[in-house]
């Protein structure tokens, strides 16, 4: 299989302070993880992309010392989005990819944030 | 710019009929694309994929056509489930050239009647 975990999937927190999201292959090593955010009936959008011991890769847009990205293993990778405000809260979803020229990402189940 | 697109936002189909979801793209350095389905407060799950080297890849109950000249894909689902209602999303990455960034379209909401 290819399972991917979220942790937490749901959070509330009050404007100005920090969250931090898990992401973590369960079952398999991803080289690259990704992260996403859905806005309301809207598609994914990339925010960034990050490899096992390097920089992540943000989009254009994304500010990298607001959505700070860490991937310290083959298997987790973490989404801190400091200083949150309401306007940040939204749907945000991790995938990893195994790499290999395998192309298909697995999804965590995402997280919920509210900021208050 | 919406490099992939979805222009059906819904889609209603009978239980056992079949279902046919489109997706159309702009960027022809894409080569491989690929199809999710996702239910509310989920994560997409990986349906099927297929290679622009390919026409046509079947995996049970769901086969993607792509036509490359048309820059056109499609995802049949034969025949429909009431659990195949969600959103399908379609995906097309430029391989690794890309870092394997997938582009999604806005997604199809897939409604199967009992």
């Amino acid at each position: 299989g290819a399972v991917v975990s979220q942790h937490p999937s749901r959070v509330i927190c009050k404007s100005g302070t920090s969250v931090k999201i898990e992401c973590r292959s369960l079952d398999f090593q991803a080289t690259t993880m990704f992260w996403y955010r859905q806005f309301p009936k809207k598609s994914l959008m990339l925010m960034a992309t990050s490899n096992e011991g390097s920089k992540a890769t943000y989009e254009q847009g994304v500010e990298k010392d607001k959505f700070l990205i860490n991937h310290a293993s083959l298997t987790l990778s973490t989404l801190t989005v400091t200083s949150a405000h309401p306007e940040d809260s939204s749907f945000y979803i991790c995938s990893a990819r195994r790499g290999g020229g395998i192309y298909e990402q697995y999804f965590g189940p995402g997280t919920r944030l509210t900021v208050t | 710019d919406q490099q992939v697109k979805q222009n059906s936002p819904s889609l209603s189909v009978q239980e056992g009929r079949i279902s046919i979801l489109n997706c159309d793209y702009t960027n022809s350095m894409f080569d491989y694309f690929l199809w999710y389905k996702k239910y509310p407060a989920e994560g997409p799950t990986f349906l099927i994929s297929i290679s622009s080297i390919k026409d046509k890849n079947e995996d049970g109950r769901f086969t993607v056509f792509l036509n490359k000249s048309a820059k056109h894909l499609s995802l049949h689902i034969v025949p429909s489930q009431p659990g195949d209602s969600a959103v399908y999303f379609c995906a097309a990455t430029k391989g690794v050239t890309s870092g394997s960034r997938l582009t999604f379209g806005e997604g199809t909401q897939l409604t199967v009647n009992p």
